[in-house]
């Protein structure tokens, strides 16, 4: 079965610092991986995805990387800031199939 | 100009009961989803229903069942509710031919007593 594996522990960092968070897959190479935010309370919120044949993708202070020969994606956060404190989920989407396999999710959280 | 929304927010119920969580997308998605995330934040797909083609998750209970009565909704049923049942349910959306992107509702927290 295809895995998606995030690191349980929560992960505190000072305001200012950049957040590297990673999420490893097992089998195949996924068409593309997806990262979601989450707060408490609410449902996850779509932040970036990334394909097979990209290296990397940013977006404003956020960052992905996908190396498919570590079968690794991380996910960078630079000059993070206390509103970054979130739980960050990992999803994988295989070819031929739309339906994600989601991460567990790693905690972050960025003190002042 | 919710995108996603589900009712109730919260419910409380009796082991045994029989139960519904509504959800609507008004994002003109052609796919939506149940997922159950519990006590451990591990978020599950239950169901997917694109086109009326409905794919379930075989861990699923047969106590849970899907009901689309049109592209815009997917309501999740529950019956004979168990202690286990407990979690946060989402729904969510999905347009296919993208890059299936989810657009998750804000979550049922179900209590079972």
């Amino acid at each position: 079965s295809q895995k998606i594996e995030q690191n349980s522990e929560a992960l505190n960092i000072q305001e200012g610092k950049t957040a590297t968070l990673t999420c490893n897959y097992t089998n195949y190479s996924p068409a593309y991986l997806q990262w979601y935010r989450q707060d408490p309370g609410r449902g996850p919120v779509f932040l970036l995805l990334i394909r097979e044949n990209e290296k990397e993708k940013r977006k404003e202070r956020l960052k992905v990387t996908f190396d498919t020969t570590l079968k690794q994606s991380l996910f960078h956060i630079t000059a993070s800031q206390p509103a970054d404190s979130a739980t960050y989920l990992c999803a994988r989407i295989s070819g031929g199939s739309y339906i994600p396999t989601f991460g567990r999710g790693t905690s972050l959280i960025v003190h002042p | 100009d919710t995108a996603v929304s589900q009712t109730p927010k919260y419910l409380v119920t009796q082991m045994g009961n029989d139960k519904s969580i509504k959800c609507e997308q008004n994002l003109g998605h052609d796919t939506m989803y149940w997922y159950k995330q519990d006590s451990k934040k591990f978020l599950k797909i239950m169901f997917s229903y694109n086109n009326k083609e409905l794919i379930i998750n075989e861990t699923v209970p047969n106590r849970f069942s899907p009901k689309s009565p049109d592209k815009a909704h997917l309501n999740l049923h529950i019956n004979s509710l168990e202690l286990g049942d407990s979690a946060v349910y989402f729904c969510a959306s999905s347009q296919t031919g993208t890059t299936d992107t989810q657009y998750f509702g804000p979550g049922t927290r179900l209590t079972v007593l």
